[in-house]
């Protein structure tokens, strides 16, 4: 069965410091592994997408890492701001499609 | 360029009524995706559809659901006899391309079920 896990389920941080998020799928066969981040009452925004011969991608303070081999994937924030309270969802696609199975998100809160 | 745009954002029915939720795309962009989010569970694929094709509905429930992309227009997601189960946040996305292309979502459209 195609499914997406993540975890924790929710976080609390202070501002500035570091955290990771986690991500395990099985969904086959796998064609990428995407990272949104959906501030509450809108729509999800993509911040990577990686293929499966992608180990690690950026964008800005926000590096994905992906291991094909055991089908996980990390969200790493760092120097985290009160704006990155959110939830953070990650999302798989299999290949031949453009369908997505996401899993139920971790919800961040960053705090002063 | 303008973003994917949802209406109503929020609409309210009672038990029984139709429910018609709009989408439409970024310019340019062909390829149409509609999700289900209930609270605390995650985006559910419902259907992915191209300029008057249907490619995918696999999540879609069998009764009461229906999607449509005509070649002129937004898309349509439309629900017939809503049910409280109905009630949810919906979201469409479009891409420009086919797999694995990126997936831009909409603000989304608050179903209320009375």
């Amino acid at each position: 069965k195609n499914q997406v896990e993540q975890s924790p389920q929710s976080l609390i941080i202070l501002e500035g410091k570091n955290c990771t998020l986690q991500c395990n799928y099985t969904v086959s066969p796998f064609s990428n592994l995407r990272w949104y981040k959906q501030d509450t009452g809108r729509g999800p925004v993509s911040l990577t997408i990686m293929t499966f011969s992608e180990n690690t991608k950026s964008n800005g303070r926000y590096t994905a890492t992906l291991d094909a081999d055991t089908k996980q994937s990390s969200l790493h924030i760092t120097a985290s701001q009160l704006s990155d309270s959110a939830s953070y969802i990650c999302g798989a696609e299999r290949g031949g499609g453009n369908k997505l199975t996401f899993g139920t998100g971790t919800q961040l809160k960053v705090e002063l | 360029n303008a973003g994917v745009m949802q209406n109503p954002r929020h609409l309210v029915r009672r038990r029984g009524q139709e429910a018609r939720l709009r989408c439409s795309p970024m310019k340019g962009h062909s390829h149409v995706y509609w999700y289900r989010q209930l609270p605390e569970e995650g985006l559910k694929f419902m259907v992915y559809l191209q300029k008057e094709n249907i490619i995918d509905e696999s999540g879609m429930p069998k009764e009461r659901f229906s999607a449509e992309f005509p070649k002129e227009g937004p898309s349509i997601l439309r629900i017939q006899q809503v049910v409280r189960g109905d009630s949810a946040a919906y979201f469409c996305a479009s891409s420009p391309t086919a797999a694995g292309s990126e997936q831009y979502f909409g603000p989304g459209t608050r179903l209320t079920v009375t």
